[in-house]
Formats: C-alpha cells, sequence, structure tokens
C-alpha cells in the first residue's frame, strides 16, 4: 500500500530564506507527483506536476525534484515572502486505472515578515 | 471558464441527521474525485466516477457514505446519519479524461457535526 509521508510537519523561516521541503513515497510505481498549496480554509492549489519520467520541474521561484527509484521527492522555494505561509501537499498519483490521488499530510509553512 | 465549484461551502449538522454535498465539475470533465480532509491531515480519497460510473468506492468509510453521478456531470456526496467523526473537508476534483491525468480541485465542503 502507497504512503506518502512529509517533513516536517511545520517550519516557520524569515522572510527572504531558501527552504526546502520534502517528500518521500513507499512505492515508486507512480504515474507523477504533484505539490499542492493550500491556504486556510482553501481548496487545493496545484503548483508543479512532474512525471514519473522527469527529474524536475520549475516555475517560478519554486523547483521540485523527483527520485523515483528513492521514494523521495523535494520543493525548493527560493526567496521566501510571506504570502508564501500555506500548507504545502504532496501527492502521487497511483498507479491503478483510476488515477486516485495519495498525499502526505503536509507542510504548514510559515514566512515572518 | 469556471472552475471546480462545490456547495454548501459549509455546513453544520446535528449527530444522527443527512447531508448531501454537491459538486459542478470542469464542463466536459470525464473523471470525478472525492476526497475527505480531515483537519490537520492531507486528503484521503473516498470515490471515482468516469461519466456516470462509479468505479472505485474503496475509500468511503461506511455504509452510510453515498455517491451519485447519473448524468456524468454534477455529482452528489450523501452522508447519512452522521456522526461526529464524519466532520472534515470534502473536497472534489475532476479530470478532463479518464485514468492518471492532472485533477483540478474545488474549494471544498466543511461539514461540522455538533
Amino acid at each position: 500500500k502507497q504512503e506518502v509521508t512529509q517533513i516536517p510537519a511545520a517550519l516557520s523561516v524569515p522572510e527572504g530564506e531558501n527552504l526546502v521541503l520534502n517528500c518521500s513515497f513507499t512505492d515508486s510505481a507512480i504515474y507523477n507527483l504533484q505539490w499542492f498549496r493550500q491556504d486556510p480554509g482553501k481548496g487545493l492549489t496545484s503548483l508543479l506536476l512532474i512525471q514519473s519520467s522527469q527529474r524536475e520541474q520549475t516555475s517560478g521561484r519554486l523547483n521540485a525534484s523527483l527520485d523515483k527509484s528513492s521514494g523521495r521527492s523535494t520543493l525548493y522555494i527560493a526567496a521566501s515572502q510571506p504570502g508564501d505561509s500555506a500548507t504545502y501537499l504532496c501527492a502521487v498519483l497511483d498507479s491503478s486505472n483510476t488515477g486516485k490521488l495519495i498525499f502526505g499530510q503536509g507542510t504548514t509553512l510559515q514566512v515572518k515578515p | 471558464g469556471a472552475g471546480v465549484s462545490q456547495s454548501p461551502r459549509y455546513k453544520v449538522a446535528k449527530r444522527g441527521q443527512d447531508v448531501a454535498l454537491r459538486c459542478d465539475p470542469i464542463s466536459g470533465h470525464v473523471s470525478l474525485f472525492w476526497y475527505q480532509q480531515a483537519l490537520g491531515q492531507g486528503p484521503e480519497f473516498l470515490t471515482y466516477f468516469q461519466n456516470e460510473a462509479q468505479l472505485d468506492k474503496s475509500g468511503l468509510p461506511s455504509d452510510r457514505f453515498f455517491a451519485e453521478r447519473p448524468e456524468g456531470s454534477v455529482s452528489t456526496l450523501k452522508i447519512q446519519r452522521t456522526q461526529q467523526e464524519d466532520s472534515a473537508v470534502y473536497l472534489c476534483a475532476s479530470s478532463p479524461r479518464g485514468g492518471p491525468y492532472e485533477q483540478y480541485f474545488g474549494p471544498g465542503t466543511r461539514l461540522t457535526v455538533t
């Protein structure tokens, strides 16, 4: 059974720092991995999607990497801003035909001005 | 274009009441998913539709939970005889095709059972 773990559960950094969020998964048989952002009381906003054949994806100050063989992904946020404060969720797309997402428990990030 | 919408956004139910949560997917999207997110946790899969067919309901926690999508567009998640442990945010997502493709999420319905 696929399990997704995110470390740390919470993180507080001063504005301007570069930071790394970690995600690990137990079964390397995935179609893709996706990073989401969730603001309090809101739904999920997709940040980056990495196909299983890719090693990384970049969008602005965000860079996500994928090492499928070791079951790991990282989300790198450069020059963090207070507006980056949110919960970040990692999810793998199950290899079954349904394509259901299996999520980690999230990392709650606070960027202090 | 409109995204995935869900209604109501907030629902308070007394223990034992039945509730119905609605999801309007992106027009033309074939796949529809329901997820349950408990406080402080990541979302967990409940059920999946491809058009009107419910292909996977392995995540439904009990027979009090029932989902339907009779015309292959709007979906309703019904919870009968609500319990306190049903309190959570219920998220709906849709995808343009069947199978492993990117999902687009709605804002969720926050259910509180008192």
